[in-house]
């Protein structure tokens, strides 16, 4: 199986404007969720989504926002963009059981000037 | 919410030696704790996940181990090699909370050849 895919890898955008980073999960798994890293911050939980509906939602800003489409891919967009906001983004996706492994995205670097 | 506290930021070892990561959660209900890896430019990769139903995993040379009345869980590397050169993240989350994982801010271990 393929593995989660992210686009675009890089982006460059100055303060104010707004950005869509997308997300492809592995063929059958159906929960994705999203991470912002930072260096010595780790990695912090955005949002998470599953079946098009947002069920888990971090410390973030309404700026943050997401979606999913039927196909299971998902959409983060953030708006009114700030320095801070400059990070690795990540998402990751599972299969719906429980709990279980996350399998990660190669992450979007998202450069805020 | 949950929140997850890892030790040391920063960790030095002679290649054989071996490496102590710890980390303790606040949230009891927490039932799943994994533990990635993450080499330089690259993604997070799941190494080693404990259940709360399991106080120790070994698989070759990590183990984890888990303490759920002291609320704290460990990861041990022996016989450390270059390559395990990289920052480890451990996290916790619970069932209930479906994928709301919360992640410590990240260990990184240097191997000295």
């Amino acid at each position: 199986k393929a593995g989660v895919t992210q686009t675009p890898r890089y982006l460059i955008k100055t303060r104010g404007q707004q950005v869509t980073l997308s997300c492809s999960p592995i063929s059958g798994h159906r929960s994705v969720s999203w991470y912002q890293q930072t260096p010595g911050q780790g990695l912090q939980f955005l949002f998470e989504y599953f079946s098009e509906t947002q069920r888990n939602k971090g410390n973030f800003p309404g700026r943050f926002s997401g979606r999913q489409f039927s196909n299971s891919r998902s959409e983060m967009n953030v708006s009114t963009l700030e320095l801070g906001d400059s990070a690795l983004y990540l998402c990751a996706s599972s299969l719906d059981r429980g709990v279980n492994e996350q399998f990660f995205g190669p992450g979007t670097r998202l450069t805020v000037l | 919410g949950e929140n997850v506290e890892q030790h040391p930021s920063t960790l030095s070892v002679q290649e054989g030696d071996s490496a102590v990561i710890k980390c303790t959660y606040s949230d009891s209900a927490s039932n799943y704790f994994p533990w990635y890896k993450q080499e330089l430019g690259k993604r997070p990769q799941l190494i080693i996940d404990i259940r709360s139903n399991v106080g120790e995993k070994k698989d070759q040379r990590i183990a984890v181990t888990l303490n759920k009345t002291a609320k704290h869980f460990s990861l041990h590397i022996t016989e450390t090699q270059p390559e395990d050169s990289a920052v480890y993240f451990c996290a916790a989350s619970n069932s209930g909370g479906y994928q709301k994982v919360t992640f410590g801010t990240g260990t990184k271990l240097q191997v000295i050849p």
